[in-house]
């Protein structure tokens, strides 16, 4: 019983590509989240989505574009892949968009590789 | 703009020892405060939770404590044992509208035998 699941768990591409990753969450919550590892194991937000309506963008380029079709979902489109898109993403979701009690739970990640 | 630290970045214990992880963040306006554990390859698994409001958090061997006034956290592990070896990362959610975790550079812990 997954509770935040990822496809793809791996993902090699050519650069100029595009590409989608795909979450999905059965815990019924509403809020959704995008975030990027780099090479040096950070982790850096990058979208969120609370009830389909993006809250939170942080200055990401605008290849990538998030896409909630119901709040269990939450995809990630990259166009023109660039070799500095290469990342683990780790989708992740919290029941609520804010306060003290927002726990939030993260996926198995996606390693991009783009050559 | 919140920055958090975790120190040490790595850490080598024998089987057994009780250790603390520290982390600092900057901006006392925070929510709450998240521990997780990610092993090598693997997604993050959340560990505890300290709301602003809290001074401390247990489950099982670990306990979480929050010192938002000085910016710190600790995390202290009980009788470590080898499958306790990973990289364990701090984030804090920061007061406002929506909420997102900022994250630590992590500490990568080893329990050897």
């Amino acid at each position: 019983d997954t509770a935040v699941s990822q496809t793809p768990k791996y993902l090699v591409t050519q650069m100029g590509n595009d590409k989608s990753i795909k979450c999905e969450q059965n815990l019924g919550h509403d809020t959704m989240y995008w975030y990027k590892q780099d090479s040096k194991k950070f982790l850096k937000i990058m979208f969120s989505y609370n009830n389909k309506e993006l809250i939170i963008n942080e200055t990401v380029p605008n290849r990538f574009s998030p896409k909630s079709p119901d709040k269990a979902h939450l995809n990630l489109h990259i166009n023109s892949l660039e070799l500095g898109d290469s990342a683990v993403y780790f989708c992740a979701s919290s029941q609520l968009a804010g306060g003290p009690y927002n726990e939030q739970f993260f996926g198995p990640g996606t390693r991009l590789t783009v050559l | 703009k919140q920055e958090v630290t975790q120190i040490p970045a790595a850490l080598s214990v024998p089987e057994g020892e009780n250790l603390v992880l520290n982390c600092s963040f900057t901006d006392s306006a925070i929510y709450n405060l998240q521990w997780f554990r990610q092993d090598p390859g693997k997604g993050l698994t959340s560990l505890l939770l300290i709301q602003s409001s809290q001074r401390e958090q247990t489950s099982g061997r670990l306990n979480a404590s929050l010192d938002k006034s000085s910016g710190r956290s600790t995390l202290y592990i009980a009788a470590s044992q080898p499958g306790d070896s990973a990289t364990y990362l701090c984030a804090v959610s920061r007061t406002g509208t929506a909420s997102k975790l900022t994250f630590g550079t992590g500490t990568r812990l080893q329990v050897t035998l």
